[in-house]
Parts: structure tokens; C-alpha cells; sequence
């Protein structure tokens, strides 16, 4: 079974606007973590922003925020104020278990492009 | 600073040859990950360690091989590389302490011809 589920394989947005990453996830483990990264066209990963199950608030970075809805299984990633250097490929990941135990999973992507 | 690198950056080799990729990370982090990219699948899982002496197989772990004999270093072998096996390949490492983010190397793109 998936794990991480991303089901848009593209987004378009303009430039100045909000775009919402669709991201939704399957465990049975009360612990575990969502974390979003960027991948640019240069290829390296970057990592935008982390969500603790027990986390009761959404959490934030800059322009950067994880809309997490628990009873759903949803970890969304609103970019708010779009800019033509967020055109990148999205991923969203999960990590579950504890410590020494733990793997991070993946998603397939959003590519997103941001547009003038 | 501290960091994750891996080498080469780019490799072209043949089928049925024997290749090894490089990984080396100074955080000093236990957990130490090989995952490939292909387009549609995002990054699946290849093994894992969790310290030294200590790997896993991962979803995707037919045909390759790990070793982690220190803290620094997890080299990803390939037996016999296939054209199926033609991918980006990234490390990663993290924390075995929960709530952190894993830590990638820039990728190596392996082309097997």
C-alpha cells in the first residue's frame, strides 16, 4: 500500500499567488513525522518543512506552511506569495517509528511551475 | 560545516560490471540512507543503516549491497549493474533522534550501458 500519496503530477501557478501541494499519507504508528522538500532543476534536495504528529499547531517557515489535518491523513503544503524561483519538483515524506528505528518515505512529486 | 557527499557525481558504465558509490557524511549521524530517483516513482528506498554493522534492505533492494564499517560512510554496491539500475541515486543521513530532517548528498547519475 502507499504510504505517501501525492496525486498532482503538475501545478501551475502564477507568480504573487498561492498554490496548495496536495499530500496524504497512511501509517498506523501514533509517532511519526511529515517533512516537505524541493527539489530544483540543479537536482539537490532541499528541506522546507517538518510536521510532528503530535504537533499541535500547523507549522510555518517563511512562505512555507503545512496545512495538517490528522483525522484525514492530509499534510498539504501551502506556498503563499509565489515566485518564479519556487518552480521546482515537491516532495512530501514521512517519516515513522522512533529513533534508531525510523525510515523516511516518499512520495512521487508535484512538479510546480510558477509562471510571470 | 558539517555535510554529505557523495562521488562520482557522474558515472557511465557496462552491464555486468561491478560499481561502487561512494557516500561520506560528517554530521556524525547514525542513520544512513540509499534511495534512487526515477521519473514517476520519486525516491524509493534501496537499504539503510542504522549504525555500524548495521544494514537493512529498503523496497527496492534486488541487486545491491551495502556495508557500514564506520560511522562516515555507506558505499552502495551494485553486483552486477544492470540497465535497469540507470538512475539518480542519493544518500542521505539524519539523527536517530525523532522530529529531524534528513540531510542529502548532491546525487550521483549513474548511466549503465
Amino acid at each position: 500500500a502507499q504510504k505517501i500519496t501525492q496525486t498532482q503530477p503538475g501545478m501551475f501557478v502564477q507568480e504573487k499567488e498561492a498554490v496548495t501541494l496536495d499530500c496524504t499519507y497512511d501509517t498506523s504508528d501514533p509517532s511519526y513525522g511529515l517533512f516537505w522538500y524541493k527539489q530544483p532543476s540543479s537536482g539537490e534536495m532541499i528541506f522546507l518543512i517538518y510536521q510532528g504528529s503530535y504537533d499541535q499547531q500547523n507549522a510555518t517557515e517563511g512562505r512555507y506552511s503545512l496545512n495538517f489535518q490528522k483525522a484525514r491523513k492530509s499534510a498539504n503544503l501551502v506556498i503563499s506569495a509565489s515566485q518564479l524561483g519556487d518552480s521546482a519538483m515537491y516532495f512530501c515524506a514521512m517519516r515513522e517509528g522512533h529513533g534508531n528505528t525510523d525510515k523516511l518515505i516518499f512520495g512521487t512529486g508535484t512538479r510546480l511551475q510558477v509562471f510571470p | 560545516d558539517a555535510e554529505i557527499t557523495q562521488s562520482p557525481r557522474h558515472k557511465i558504465t557496462e552491464t555486468g560490471r561491478q560499481v561502487t558509490l561512494a557516500c561520506h557524511q560528517t554530521w556524525n549521524h547514525n542513520n544512513m540512507f540509499w534511495y534512487r530517483q526515477d521519473l514517476g516513482h520519486g525516491l524509493r528506498l534501496i537499504h539503510y543503516s542504522y549504525g555500524v554493522q548495521d544494514t537493512n534492505k529498503g523496497e527496492v533492494s534486488d541487486g545491491y549491497s551495502v556495508s557500514r564499517s564506520n560511522t562516515e560512510d555507506l558505499p552502495l554496491t551494485l553486483e552486477s549493474a544492470a540497465s535497469s539500475q540507470t538512475s539518480v541515486y542519493f544518500c542521505a543521513s539524519s539523527s536517530d533522534r525523532g522530529g529531524t530532517e534528513a540531510f542529502f548528498g548532491q546525487g550521483t547519475r549513474l548511466t549503465v550501458v
